[in-house]
């Protein structure tokens, strides 16, 4: 089955704490990216990879990493978690191709303490 | 001014009534345009791709208005299943996704 899977679905942690949200997609597609939202303000995007070893800031990157060293998978990482973080956070992929929708993960709820 | 505008209604409508959410964007150079469905806190899922000529699937017909720079999503004979938030969103070029702030919709009984 096609899919997106992010893990952890559910994570309370405290401030400063690293963590890192997975993030992996078995359809081959070349971008991914990371979104997150919050009441009254939308889904915004953290992050986005056209392709293995490319990424690119979106419109809210302050405090977060990304990596993509394959092409399967995309972690969100936060180095020093602050409690502005707490969000719900989504990964999604596309074939890259213009036009394309992008397929989204079931979603990570964080909460930093 | 965001680059997506919805309202954020909610939209409260009888089943089987038919309804019609307007977007507007303010970015020209944008490229594609959709409409996904979000559920309570789920994760939001592809509704219809928009295209220049009007698009139809079953009950749900969307166009697009590059001139004016808005999209519209029309449903007609609603059912209690169609309750969701319905997102408009741009693609630009580099397949950057803009989402509007999302339209609720609550059809009743």
């Amino acid at each position: 089955e096609a899919q997106v899977t992010q893990n952890p679905r559910y994570l309370i942690t405290v401030t400063g704490k690293k963590l890192t949200v997975t993030c992996s997609q078995n359809m081959n597609h070349e971008y991914m990216s990371w979104y997150r939202q919050d009441p009254g303000l939308g889904l915004r995007q953290i992050y986005y990879s056209m392709n293995v070893e490319v990424t690119d800031k979106g419109d809210v990157p302050e405090g977060y990493k990304v990596s993509r060293k394959e092409k399967r998978n995309f972690p969100l990482i936060l180095e020093s978690p602050s409690p502005n973080q707490t969000s719900l956070y989504f990964c999604a992929s596309s074939p890259g191709t213009l036009g394309q929708p992008q397929h989204f993960g079931d979603g990570t709820r964080l909460s930093i303490l | 001014r965001k680059e997506v505008e919805q309202d954020p209604g909610p939209f409260n409508v009888p089943e089987g009534a038919t309804v019609a959410f307007n977007c507007t964007y303010s970015n020209s150079a944008s490229q594609s345009f959709f409409w996904y469905r979000q559920d309570c806190r789920k994760e939001p899922k592809l509704l219809m791709s928009v295209y220049s000529s009007g698009n139809e699937d079953g009950r749900f017909t969307a166009q697009l208005n590059r001139a004016s720079q808005y999209i519209s999503l029309l449903i007609r004979d609603s059912k209690l299943s169609d309750s969701a938030t319905y997102l408009c969103v741009r693609s630009n070029a580099g397949n950057m996704l803009t989402f509007g702030g999302g339209t609720r919709l609550m059809v009743k009984p």
